[in-house]
């Protein structure tokens, strides 16, 4: 299987802030990755696919980027909403496997 | 618009077997573009796939799981289901059916609202 590591685990930051968060996979995936925001008592939502295509109705303010085995998700201006938790994922192969997941607070 | 929405029972003893549908609108399980997903999420933990079908397809399940999963279609009502069987308190969790991205494509752009299952005596 295919391992996905997020970091960091959780981070504090302000409205208006620049966020990154980073994904490594095990292997080299191409820009097989995509990534979910989850909000507390909700299914995640899909933000962006195949590494930096940004699905449709989701803010600018989001982006990713990398490919092979390390990819990065930035959030360029946080706004309130944006407090979640962010999930990486890899398509590449089955079984499709996620990322431990980045808690976004205040 | 797609929407998905999952039914089943809350609660599941240990050593049976859990059994959900998933009910879709907006949509086409028959559809021949399309995964169909199950996936779960433990409280406080992350996200697990657990498996996929497609039109006309095999299903293609988590090898964590394979030996216990089954999921399968019923076109006439729309659906696709979900069964593990032998469950432990380790199946407990909020599961989620889902569908995957155009051209069979494997992330999942759309979600139903989750069912909380746990399993207990």
């Amino acid at each position: 299987d295919i391992q996905m590591t997020q970091s960091p685990s959780s981070l504090s930051a302000s409205v208006g802030d620049r966020v990154t968060i980073t994904c490594r996979a095990s292997q080299s995936i191409d820009k097989y990755v995509n990534w979910y925001k989850q909000t507390p008592g909700k299914a995640p939502e899909l933000l962006i696919y195949s590494a930096s295509t940004l699905q449709s109705g989701v803010p600018s303010r989001f982006s990713g980027s990398g490919s092979g085995t390390d990819f990065t998700l930035t959030i360029s201006s946080l706004q309130p909403e944006d407090y979640a938790i962010y999930f990486c994922q890899q398509s590449h192969s089955a079984p499709l496997t996620f990322g431990g997941g980045t808690k976004v607070d205040i | 618009q797609v929407q998905l929405q999952e039914s089943g029972p809350g609660l599941v003893k240990p050593s049976q077997t859990l059994s959900l549908t998933c009910t879709v609108s907006g949509g086409s399980v028959s559809s021949s573009n399309y995964y169909w997903n199950w996936i779960r999420q433990p409280a406080g933990e992350g996200l697990e796939w657990i498996g996929r079908i497609y039109a006309r397809g095999t299903p293609n399940y988590n090898p964590s799981l394979e030996n216990r999963v089954t999921i399968s279609t019923d076109t006439s009502k729309n659906q696709f289901s979900l069964k593990v069987s032998s469950v432990t308190a380790a199946d407990t969790a909020v599961y989620y059916c889902s569908r995957g991205g155009p051209g069979y494509s494997n992330w999942f752009d759309h979600w139903g609202k989750g069912t909380l299952v746990t399993v207990s005596s």
